[in-house]
C-alpha cells in the first residue's frame, strides 16, 4: 500500500518560532513535492524535489526552505513562522517522469499565534 | 494567466448519474492536465490526466474530455456511486509546476 507519512497531524506554534514539517514516503519515489492548501486558494506549490539534495522553487517559495537528504525524506522548514503561515500543508511524492504529484500525505494543519 | 477556472464548486448527483466537472484554462503553455481526487481527512490522489494532443481518455468509470480550442477540459464519471463523493481538483502543468483549480465537491446520493 502506497504511504506518505508527515509527522504532524497538527502543530500550533508562536510567531517568530522556527518550524519543522516532515514527510517520508516509502515507495522509492524521485520526486517530492510540499503544498499548502488554504480555503478559496486551493493548492499552491511551495517546494519541490526530484532528487535527494536538488531542490527547485514553486510558486510561493517566500518564508520556506527545504531539504533532503535522503530519499525518502523531504523536510519543509519555516525559518521564522509568522500567522499568516497557518494553513493546510501536503507532502507529495512520484515516480512520475511528468514530475507531478501521484500520491499526498494527510497533512499537517499548522496553526501559528 | 496562470488561473485554472472549475466549476461547479459543488455537485450533487444521483447514484448511476454521470457528474461532470469543468475546467477552463488561459495559459496555452500548460502541457499536461491532471485530475485528483481528495477523500475528507486524506490528502488528495492522482486519479487520471491527459495530454493536449488527446481529445479524450478514459479509465474505467472516469474519463477527460479535452478541447484544445476551447481550452476547456472535463472529468465525467459514469455510473456514479457513493464511494465516489470526494473534492476533485483539476490542475495544469507548466514546466515543473501544477496550477490547480479550487475544487469540486462532489456528494453522489444513494
Amino acid at each position: 500500500d502506497v504511504k506518505v507519512t508527515q509527522s504532524s497531524r497538527y502543530l500550533v506554534k508562536r510567531t517568530g518560532e522556527k518550524v519543522f514539517l516532515e514527510c517520508v514516503q516509502d515507495m522509492d519515489h524521485e520526486n517530492m513535492f510540499w503544498y499548502r492548501q488554504d480555503p478559496g486558494l486551493g493548492l499552491r506549490l511551495i517546494y519541490f524535489s526530484y532528487d535527494v539534495k536538488m531542490k527547485e522553487k514553486g510558486d510561493i517559495p517566500e518564508g520556506y526552505s527545504v531539504s533532503r537528504e535522503k530519499k525518502e525524506r523531504f523536510s519543509l522548514i519555516l525559518e521564522s513562522a509568522s500567522t499568516n503561515q497557518t494553513s493546510m500543508y501536503l507532502c507529495a511524492s512520484s515516480f512520475s517522469v511528468e514530475i507531478i504529484p501521484q500520491y499526498f500525505g494527510p497533512g499537517t494543519r499548522l496553526l501559528v499565534l | 494567466q496562470q488561473q485554472v477556472k472549475q466549476s461547479p464548486q459543488s455537485l450533487i448527483v444521483q447514484k448511476g448519474g454521470i457528474s461532470i466537472i469543468n475546467c477552463a484554462y488561459e495559459n496555452t503553455a500548460f502541457d499536461y492536465f491532471p485530475w485528483y481526487q481528495q477523500f475528507p481527512g486524506k490528502g488528495p490522489a492522482l486519479l487520471i490526466a491527459i495530454r493536449p494532443d488527446v481529445s479524450e481518455k478514459k479509465e474505467g468509470r472516469f474519463t477527460i474530455s479535452f478541447n484544445k480550442s476551447a481550452k476547456q477540459f472535463s472529468l465525467h464519471i459514469m455510473d456514479s456511486q457513493p464511494g465516489d463523493s470526494a473534492t476533485y481538483f483539476c490542475a495544469a502543468r507548466r514546466y515543473s509546476t501544477l496550477t490547480f483549480g479550487k475544487g469540486t465537491m462532489l456528494l453522489v446520493s444513494p
